[in-house]
């Protein structure tokens, strides 16, 4: 079985802090995916890796920077966390594209 | 507009009835539909995927493309309490380094 775990279920930081929020998959899978799940806008990816130390830009990156040292770890940093990046955010794994396999996803709250 | 377009509903019916959730697109080159189950505070899990026009089952769920009507489907049948939960679509064009489309998904309701 698939697994991708996220650190945290639920989390909730101050307007300005930094935020580090990582993901774990255990199946080798070269790509790795962050995405932010709001109600009426369904899933909108931020960034995307198809390697180590390789990124791409999703459609919303503004405000996210990512890195990825080893491959089974993908972490999202929020730089200066602002009330507009409140929302659920979910990470994913695949080794293609379509079968993507997601974590539970974090809850951030940042007031 | 977007390129996928999803009712979000929510959607209720009772136990045993046949569900029917759709998608709509504009964007002619996808090829590769899927369908994403979630359940309420759980990340989504693929469900079926299909490769261009047609039809495709697995067990009670059958999922549908219509590419000359940029219309896909997923059918449940003798729905079940358990099949409550979130429906996404997704589509892409190839497997390459494209990303994924989500629709915003439909909130469905299996009532005992």
């Amino acid at each position: 079985d698939v697994k991708v775990t996220q650190s945290s279920r639920y989390l909730v930081k101050r307007t300005g802090e930094k935020v580090f929020l990582e993901c774990v998959q255990d199946m080798d899978h070269e790509n790795m995916f962050w995405y932010r799940q709001d109600p009426g806008l369904g899933l909108r990816l931020i960034y995307f890796s198809y390697d180590v130390k390789m990124k791409e830009k999703g459609d919303i990156p503004e405000g996210y920077s990512v890195s990825r040292e080893k491959k089974e770890r993908f972490s999202l940093i929020l730089e200066s966390a602002s009330t507009n990046q409140t929302s659920m955010y979910l990470c994913a794994s695949s080794r293609h594209h379509y079968e993507q396999y997601f974590g539970p996803g974090t809850r951030l709250t940042v007031t | 507009q977007k390129e996928v377009e999803q009712d979000p509903g929510p959607l209720s019916v009772p136990e045993g009835a046949i569900v029917s959730l759709n998608c709509t697109y504009s964007n002619s080159a996808f090829q590769y539909f899927m369908w994403y189950r979630q359940y309420s505070r759980k990340g989504p899990e693929l469900l079926m995927y299909t490769y261009s026009s047609g039809n495709k089952e697995d067990g009670r769920f059958t999922a549908q493309v219509d590419k000359s009507s940029k219309y896909i489907s997923l059918f449940i049948r003798d729905s079940q309490p358990s099949d409550s939960a979130t429906y996404l679509c997704a589509m892409i064009s190839n497997f390459g380094n494209e990303k994924l489309t989500f629709g915003t998904g439909t909130r469905l309701t299996i009532i005992p």
